[in-house]
């Protein structure tokens, strides 16, 4: 039961232009989101945050959007730089019973000159 | 502050045989996620630990277990291996506070020939 779903396995966005990687979570207990960004080779490294409270959260170029209606998150990269090419997870918690975090499968975001 | 670290980075073994994995969680965390994944696959959830108990598994089979000591460092073992347990090994620590992400290590590659 997948209840993190990244839709889109990759992405290819021109340098400059903006990215924007969906998740979809099925599961309405959940309460607090979270970006990672992974290269080949090494472990995930936390991006972005945001809690079901707020349905923004931006931190430079990146900026979180939280639909709860719809259980729907994406992220924005703007502008997408070459370096931003990795693989983009979405997690998600339901801090109300401490579980563990469940990731989406990914999505790889291609920057291109 | 020293991140979370996992030992070996590399590990081979062949068919059958057993393997051991280990990680560090980041000081005053209590809970250590392990995770695997495949090449080309997402993060596939394996194990979490919270002080020192087994709070959740995958859908793995038995031959995957492991175990939290006192200081809250994790051994993740993979019995009678298999080709297909060919895969990188994440490890990650929280605490459970609200708010809090998840860091990951930078995973062992674990190789079964």
């Amino acid at each position: 039961d997948q209840q993190v779903k990244q839709n889109s396995p990759s992405l290819s966005v021109q340098e400059g232009r903006i990215s924007i990687l969906n998740c979809d979570y099925t599961n309405s207990m959940f309460d607090y989101f979270l970006w990672y960004k992974k290269y080949p080779a090494e472990g995930p490294t936390f991006l972005i945050s945001i809690s079901s409270i707020k349905d923004k959260n931006e931190d430079g170029r990146f900026t979180v959007f939280l639909n709860k209606s719809a259980k729907h998150l994406s992220l924005h990269i703007v502008p997408s730089q070459p370096g931003d090419s990795a693989v983009y997870f979405c997690a998600a918690r339901d801090t109300g019973t401490a579980s563990k975090l469940t990731f989406g499968t990914g999505t790889r975001l291609q920057v291109t000159l | 502050e020293a991140g979370v670290t996992q030992s070996p980075t590399h590990l081979i073994k062949t068919r059958g045989q057993q393997a051991t994995l280990r990680c560090s969680p980041i000081s005053g965390h209590t809970s250590v996620y392990w995770y695997q994944q495949a090449l080309g696959l997402g993060l596939q959830f394996l194990l979490w630990y919270d002080e020192g108990e087994e709070r959740n598994r995958g859908n793995f089979p038995p031959r995957f277990s492991g175990r939290q000591f006192p200081n809250y460092s994790s051994e993740l073992n993979v019995n009678a291996l298999e080709l297909e347990d060919s895969a990188l090994y994440l490890c990650a620590s929280s605490s459970l506070m609200y708010g809090s992400e998840a860091f990951f290590g930078q995973g062992t590659r674990l190789t079964v020939v």
